[in-house]
């Protein structure tokens, strides 16, 4: 079993800065990495996926990049709306099956 | 644009079954480019793949839930369910439904299967 493991745990940037977010395999999921924004009382949203391509509707602001065990998600010019848990997620298509990473929560500083 | 919600019982007596249902509208549960699956998060918690089915009949599961779980596809209703056999506290969560395209990879053969749309949750509690 493939476990996905994010830091850190919390990341406290202020308004306008960048926040750079880590995800780590413990083996090769080459670029089967999904990235989710969520905040609070509402479902995950798809940021991005085959780690680096953007999800439909999602603006520039949000970057991902990374392959094999070492995964980056990137986000500029932080204002109020992306304070959220961001996680990672990776899958195999086939047989079909997916993990989460534990979240990193970016908080205001 | 595919939507999707959760319906069921909110709270659920341990060693009893969980039973969901999540409706679709948008798009067809018999469109052999999508999965459908079950996503959970206790409480303050991270999130937890449960498992997933396509309308050919073929399911995954996650390994440490295989033994409990039964996710099936109606066709006749555009709906998929969740079944999780004899609950304990620690399955008290919220439940989302969630849907996975087939997506071509550029340059290479597979897909990706991010979750593409999720269904709002819904929160489950396994108490007496």
């Amino acid at each position: 079993e493939i476990v996905m493991t994010q830091s850190p745990a919390t990341l406290s940037v202020s308004p306008g800065e960048t926040a750079t977010l880590s995800c780590g395999a413990s083996q090769s999921v080459s670029r089967n990495l999904a990235w989710y924004q969520q905040k609070p009382g509402q479902a995950p949203r798809l940021l991005i996926y085959a780690a680096s391509t953007r999800a439909t509707g999602i603006p520039a602001k949000f970057s991902g990049s990374g392959s094999g065990t070492e995964f980056t998600l990137t986000i500029s010019s932080l204002q109020s709306e992306d304070f959220a848990v961001y996680y990672c997620q990776q899958y195999n298509d086939w047989p079909p099956t997916w993990t989460f990473g534990q979240g990193t929560r970016v908080e205001i500083k | 644009q595919l939507q999707l919600q959760e319906s069921g019982p909110g709270l659920v007596k341990p060693s009893e079954t969980l039973s969901l249902t999540c409706t679709v509208s948008g798009g067809s549960v018999s469109n052999s480019n999508y999965y459908w699956g079950w996503i959970r998060q206790p409480p303050g918690k991270g999130l937890e793949w449960i498992g997933t089915n396509h309308y050919s009949g073929s399911t995954y599961y996650n390994p440490s839930l295989k033994s409990r779980v039964t996710i099936s596809v109606d066709t006749s209703k555009n709906q998929f369910s969740l079944k999780l056999a004899s609950v304990t506290p620690a399955d008290t969560a919220v439940y989302y439904c969630a849907t996975t395209p087939r997506l071509p990879r550029v340059g290479s053969s597979g897909y990706d299967l991010p979750f593409d749309y999720w269904g709002q949750g819904t929160l489950v509690t396994v108490s007496s």
